[in-house]
């Protein structure tokens, strides 16, 4: 089975920084991803984690612990485009995305 | 843009009737997943296709089906369809067997039961 966890919500001010956690319990984990869905979108690729430590992309850091089922996802700079639902998800075996119910971020001038 | 398309945007069916929506892959990919969004939700793993075969299966009924054809697009069929069923549905292709497992999705087709 699967069990991933985010916070519901978040609000941040314009050009801070916001952490948006997430906790997974996955079977056949292999590594884990991060989407952006602006609402009413498709969720966009933002990324994939799958050894342990952190990944810089621009404004944009993800972060995984494997021993500990933890990921985040590391927003600097915040813009008000970025006000939008980030969704965590593990990879289970070749196929399947076990995605959490996302992390709706709202950004404040 | 991922390159994925969706067809049709929306669609107004009422219960008991059949839909099918259909999904064309990003170009150099081989596979398709199928995903169900409910409002406020994540995406839920429908299925998944390979070489135009199931490849894996989430807790849906047998009444949603799919299929994909040798152009690597695919149909995702919904029988019987129930209120429930009201949601936007998700396509993502990717290049299964190679480094680039990641699932680009298409734009989606919003779906209403009455």
């Amino acid at each position: 089975g699967q069990n991933i966890d985010q916070p519901t919500e978040m609000t941040a001010t314009e050009g801070a920084i916001v952490q948006i956690n997430c906790t997974y319990q996955t079977s056949g984990f292999n590594g884990l991803f991060w989407y952006q869905q602006h609402a009413g979108e498709a969720p966009t690729f933002l990324s994939y984690n799958v050894l342990d430590g952190l990944e810089e992309k621009g404004r944009f850091s993800s972060f995984l612990s494997r021993s500990k089922g933890y990921s985040y996802l590391l927003l600097k700079e915040l813009q008000m485009k970025d006000s939008a639902s980030y969704l965590c998800a593990a990879t289970q075996g070749d196929y399947k995305l076990s995605f959490g119910a996302g992390t709706t971020v709202t950004v404040r001038a | 843009e991922t390159g994925v398309t969706q067809s049709p945007t929306h669609l107004i069916k009422t219960r008991g009737q059949q839909v099918t929506l259909r999904c064309s892959s990003q170009s150099g990919h081989n596979t398709v997943s199928w995903y169900q969004q409910a409002l406020g939700q994540g995406p839920q793993f429908i299925f998944q296709y390979y070489r135009e075969e199931e490849n894996g299966r989430g807790n849906f009924p047998p009444r949603f089906s799919g299929l994909q054809f040798p152009n690597y697009s695919s149909e995702l069929n919904v029988n019987a369809l129930e209120l429930d069923d009201s949601a936007l549905y998700l396509c993502a292709s990717s290049a299964l067997g190679t480094e680039a497992e990641t699932q680009y999705f298409g734009p989606g087709t919003r779906l209403l039961v009455l």
